[in-house]
């Protein structure tokens, strides 16, 4: 059972465009965290979100966690190549010590 | 400069030779873990250490060991490698697991064994 679902998988958009990627769960975190990982490279920390409801903004990239803390987007405006990458959500349920992974969503804009 | 470190980048080997995969943190975290990635299967955490001595499994920890000897050292051991385990595999330490720490990711160590 995957308990953080990442949607779309894939996503191909025009440069200049606005899109929202999601990551969704049935169980509750205590929080979230966005990663970046391009190739070759290990993830790389884009924000944490601990709060229900909390929005995180860094630069164009816009992070909001639902308010029951199940759930978190990531919206980007006016996407540029640079943005082109695999983008994971990773969670904590503070019950033990592990960090669950969502699978990603690979993001390609197109210039 | 903070970083993590792992070796070997890129290891090609047979099935059943021992090998080991280093990791090393300088900014003395407690909290390390080691991931394998796999296309279609996301980040998947092997084992991960709380502190020195301090070692626990993951999601998927057959057919791997871990040590946890000093605090800035957590070596993945592959006591006889099969070729389910061609992956790769990313270290990464944080201050702790808990309350939305950074995790810092070492550059991955690509296994493939035959």
């Amino acid at each position: 059972t995957q308990l953080l679902e990442q949607s779309p998988q894939f996503l191909s958009i025009q440069e200049g465009e606005n899109l929202t990627v999601y990551c969704n769960s049935s169980s509750v975190f205590s929080s979230l965290q966005w990663y970046r990982q391009e190739p070759g490279e290990g993830p790389v920390l884009l924000v944490t979100v601990v709060t229900g409801g909390e929005v995180k903004k860094l630069k164009r990239l816009t992070f909001q966690f639902g308010d029951a803390r199940k759930d978190s987007s990531l919206h980007i405006t006016a996407a540029q190549p640079g943005d082109t990458g695999l983008y994971l959500c990773a969670g904590d349920m503070n019950r033990d010590d592990k960090i669950i992974f969502g699978k990603g969503t690979r993001l390609h804009i197109l210039p | 400069e903070a970083q993590v470190t792992q070796n070997p980048r890129y290891l090609i080997t047979v099935t059943g030779k021992k090998l080991t995969v280093t990791c090393s943190q300088n900014m003395n975290h407690e909290y390390m873990s080691w991931y394998r990635q796999d296309p279609g299967l996301g980040l998947r955490q092997i084992y991960y250490s709380m502190n020195v001595e301090v070692t626990d499994k993951g999601d998927v920890p057959e057919g791997y060991k871990v040590s946890r000897k000093e605090k800035r050292n957590f070596p993945l051991i592959l006591e006889s490698p099969s070729p389910n385990q061609t992956s790769l595999y990313f270290c990464a330490s944080s201050p702790s697991p808990l309350r939305g720490e950074i995790q810092y990711f070492g550059p991955g160590t690509r296994l493939l064994v035959l």
